[in-house]
């Protein structure tokens, strides 16, 4: 079974400066898609960014950028210029790519705080 | 934003008691999910749908089951509400096997 791994359960950072937030994951597959999802207190579940495992390129969105290391099962997330509004869990998940339905495997969370 | 909605966005239910809760979608998505969170957990898999009354199970489905009997609505049912239960519920939908976007949630407390 696939699992996936944030091993920061919370992490800090001072607004404009630039986070790395981790997450690692195992699967036998080739073929499977990776997210970040954020989650303010609203509750609310944000998709931040995606990448597909056969595309080498890093994905990045504004400043949002991953660092996707596929022979280490490497997920990470690096948010620059920090924002107040950046504060969230952040959640990394994995999806089989299976054609069809199936299942989001999320990690367990990292509480992201942003300090003046 | 997907258009999900979840209904109620709250409640409160005592052991014993039958709960349903709802996913209404305006994105014509094929496919549709139910996912429960809880500290130190994430979000699990409860039961998810391929089409209309096609379902299956996820990983953590003992106690739940679910319909879908038109398109835009996907609705979880507690035949017997458990304290076990008491979680917050989210409701996502897919255009395909791809991402998936996330209702507001359910917070269900079962006393």
């Amino acid at each position: 079974a696939q699992t996936v791994t944030q091993s920061q359960p919370e992490m800090s950072v001072q607004e404009a400066e630039t986070v790395t937030l981790s997450c690692t994951y195992d699967t036998s597959e080739s073929d499977y898609y990776l997210f970040w999802y954020k989650q303010p207190p609203s509750r609310q579940m944000i998709l931040v960014i995606r990448q597909e495992a056969y595309k080498q390129q890093n994905a990045t969105e504004n400043r949002f950028s991953v660092n996707f290391q596929k022979a280490a099962k490497s997920f990470s997330l690096k948010i620059s210029d920090s924002q107040l509004g950046d504060a969230a869990m952040y959640f990394c998940a994995y999806k089989e790519n299976t054609g069809t339905a199936s299942k989001l495997t999320f990690g367990t969370g990292t509480r992201l705080q942003v300090t003046l | 934003d997907a258009g999900i909605t979840q209904s109620p966005r709250h409640k409160v239910t005592e052991t014993g008691t039958p709960v349903t809760l709802r996913c209404h979608q305006t994105e014509n998505h094929r496919y549709m999910y139910w996912y429960r969170q809880d500290p130190g957990h994430g979000l699990r898999l409860i039961h998810y749908s391929y089409g209309v009354k096609d379902t299956d199970k996820g990983e953590v489905s003992d106690g739940y089951s679910v319909s879908r009997s038109k398109t835009e609505d996907f609705l979880l049912t507690l035949e017997s509400a458990t304290s076990s239960q008491t979680s917050v519920y989210f409701c996502a939908i897919s255009p395909g096997d791809n991402e998936q976007f996330f209702g507001p949630g359910t917070r269900l407390t079962v006393l």
